[in-house]
């Protein structure tokens, strides 16, 4: 079974541009969800889908970043201008049951300069 | 006060012996706890969950849980340098593993 996939695994943009993170879940995980970590402190809840609907979308930084997952399958977050302090990894995760944890993706690395 | 309070270390080992990594939590309603370990560069993983008050035995790994005292353990026997990584102790307030709150991590090093 393939993991998770992220892509890209790197990104360097300059303060202003946009940048369109994408997540391939596990084929048959209904629940996907975006992280971020940025430096120095703990990973933290985006927002989480449930095959094409947003269920919770608390963690969402401002109104710069949307997240869409158009049927069900994949997803993208899209950051849009980005700024200095959304610098991070960026952690996609999917599950099928939500109760047992979930398989994480290998990340990627936002740097904005 | 943050949410998971984890010793960011390093804790270190030697190999062999038990390493004992700790984590407390605030929300007394939490229901269920995590433990993932990260490799540098590396998504976190998934070791175990625990839900119950007691221990939780999978091969060299041991969850401990004290709703009570607002706690959480994970025990490893046998540390090899394999196991040299971060570890990360999650819970889900909510109880249905959807909207995890992590800790920053404890950096493990089982020396040789």
């Amino acid at each position: 079974e393939a993991g998770v996939t992220q892509f890209p695994s790197h990104s360097v943009i300059e303060k202003g541009q946009t940048v369109t993170l994408r997540c391939d879940p596990i084929s048959g995980h209904d629940n996907l969800y975006w992280y971020r970590r940025v430096m120095g402190k703990e990973i933290k809840f985006l927002l989480h889908f449930v095959k094409e609907s947003k269920q919770d979308e608390s963690g969402m930084p401002n109104n710069r970043f949307l997240a869409e997952r158009t049927g069900g399958t994949y997803s993208t977050l899209k950051v849009q201008p980005a700024e200095l302090e959304d610098s991070g990894v960026y952690f996609c995760a999917s599950s099928q049951d939500d109760s047992y944890g979930y398989t994480f993706g290998s990340g990627t690395r936002l740097t904005v300069v | 006060q943050k949410e998971v309070e984890q010793n960011s270390g390093p804790l270190s080992v030697p190999e062999g012996a038990i390493a004992s990594l700790n984590c407390t939590y605030s929300d007394r309603g939490s229901q269920s706890f995590f433990w993932y370990r990260q490799y540098s560069g590396k998504s976190p993983e998934l070791i175990m969950f625990i839900y119950s008050n007691g221990d939780k035995e999978d091969g060299r790994f041991t969850a401990q849980l004290n709703k009570a005292s607002q706690y959480v353990s994970l025990l490893i026997r046998d540390s090899q340098p394999s196991d040299s990584a971060t570890y990360l102790c999650a819970l889900d307030p909510t109880g249905g593993g959807n909207k995890l709150t992590f800790g920053t991590g404890t950096q493990l090093k089982v020396e040789l």
